[in-house]
This record gives structure tokens, sequence and C-alpha cells, in this order.
């Protein structure tokens, strides 16, 4: 079965600067995909960035950026000039890229970010 | 406007009341899901369903129903509520199989349920 480790509950960064979370994953499937979630005090959960395992370029959106090291099963998300409205707790999650009963998200147990001024 | 709706968006109720959730998604998916997010803030599926038809259903006791009577929605259906069901349900839903965006899973807003 596949598993995703966070291993940071909480983190802190100063705004404008950068701040990497960690996220470790176990699986023996080749045909996968990476997501990192935003969930901010609303509750609602955002799509931050994905990444296909494909694909050996990281991902990147906008000031958000991906280290994906496959052969290390590690996917962590570097938010860049961090601001304000970054606090949140950030999920990290798999899902299989077969299709049927394997297209679920699997999720991590959550970093929690606060952003200081 | 909405992509994923889910309503309520707050429920509170007693001990062994019987009660229901509804999802619906505008965005022309096949497929649906529920999450459970419990106090601790973790999250795991709890069933999925495409095309109407049950394709996830992960260990959840059976006082827990979904039903989906076509492909924008998904209902859950609980009944004889316990304490330890108090959480967030969220609705989910993508396309099965697509390039790109489709195979997002696009979150509905979830429903805080407290059970007292």
């Amino acid at each position: 079965a596949q598993t995703v480790t966070q291993s940071q509950p909480e983190m802190s960064v100063q705004e404008a600067e950068t701040v990497t979370l960690s996220c470790t994953y176990d699986t023996s499937e080749s045909d996968y995909y990476l997501f990192w979630y935003k969930q901010p005090p609303s509750r609602q959960m955002i799509l931050v960035i994905r990444q296909e395992a494909y694909k050996q370029q990281n991902a990147t959106e906008n000031r958000f950026s991906v280290n994906f090291q496959k052969a290390a099963k590690s996917f962590s998300l570097k938010i860049s000039d961090s601001q304000l409205g970054d606090a949140a707790m950030y999920f990290c999650a798999y899902r299989s890229g077969y299709g049927g009963a394997t297209n679920k998200l699997i999720f991590g147990t959550g970093t929690l970010l606060a952003v200081q001024p | 406007d909405t992509a994923v709706s889910q309503t309520p968006k707050y429920l509170v109720t007693q001990m062994g009341n019987d009660k229901s959730i509804k999802c619906e998604q505008n965005l022309g998916h096949d497929t649906m899901y529920w999450y459970k997010q419990d106090s601790k803030k973790f999250l795991k599926i709890m069933f999925s369903y495409n095309n109407k038809e049950l394709i996830i259903n992960e260990t959840v006791p059976n006082r827990f129903s979904p039903k989906s009577p076509d492909k924008a929605h998904l209902n859950l259906h609980i009944n004889s509520l316990e304490l330890g069901d108090s959480a967030v349900y969220f609705c989910a839903s993508s396309l099965m199989r697509g390039l790109g965006l489709g195979y997002e899973q696009f979150f509905g807003p979830g429903t805080r349920l407290t059970v007292l």
C-alpha cells in the first residue's frame, strides 16, 4: 500500500523569505501523480502544484516549486517570497495513475505553515 | 459559478440521529468522492463513484451510505450518528482519465459535522 509522510507538523517563515516543506512517499507503482494542497483557515482545499512521476522536470507555479527526487521518493515544496496569505496547512498527496479503484488521493498528515510579518 | 458545492456547510445534531450531506458538481466530471477529515486534520478517502457506480469503498461503518443519483450528484447518508462521526466531510470530483487538469480532484467547501 502507498503511504505519504510529512515529518514537519509545523513550520514558520518570515514574510518574503523562502521555506521548504518536506514530503516522502512509498510506492511500488511506476505511474503516479504527486500533489501539494493548501488548506487555509477557511478549510477550502486548494491545489497548489502537481507533478507527474514520468516527468523529470520539477513543476513550478509562480512562487511555488517542487523538488521531485523519484529515486529517493521525495517531493518537497518550496515557497519563495512568502506572503501572509501563504499561512495554511499544506498537504502532500499521492494518486495512482492507473485509475479505477486506485483513483484516490492518499494524504500526508499535513504541515502547518505560519508566516511571520 | 461554484464548481463543487456541498450542503449544508455546518451540521450539528444529536447522537443517534440520521443525517444527509449533499454534493453537486457542475464541472462535467464523471467521478465523485467523499473524504473525511478528522479532528487531527487527517484526510482519508471514504467512497468514490464513477458514472453512478461505486468503485471505492474504504473501511467505513455501514452506517454510512453514499448514493449517486447521477454523475453530477453524490450524497452521503449517515445513520445512528455517533460522537466519533464528528469531522469535516469533503466532496470532490474529477475525470477518471484525461490529461492535464482532468486528473485534478476539485474539492467542495466541506461540511463540518458535530455530533453532541
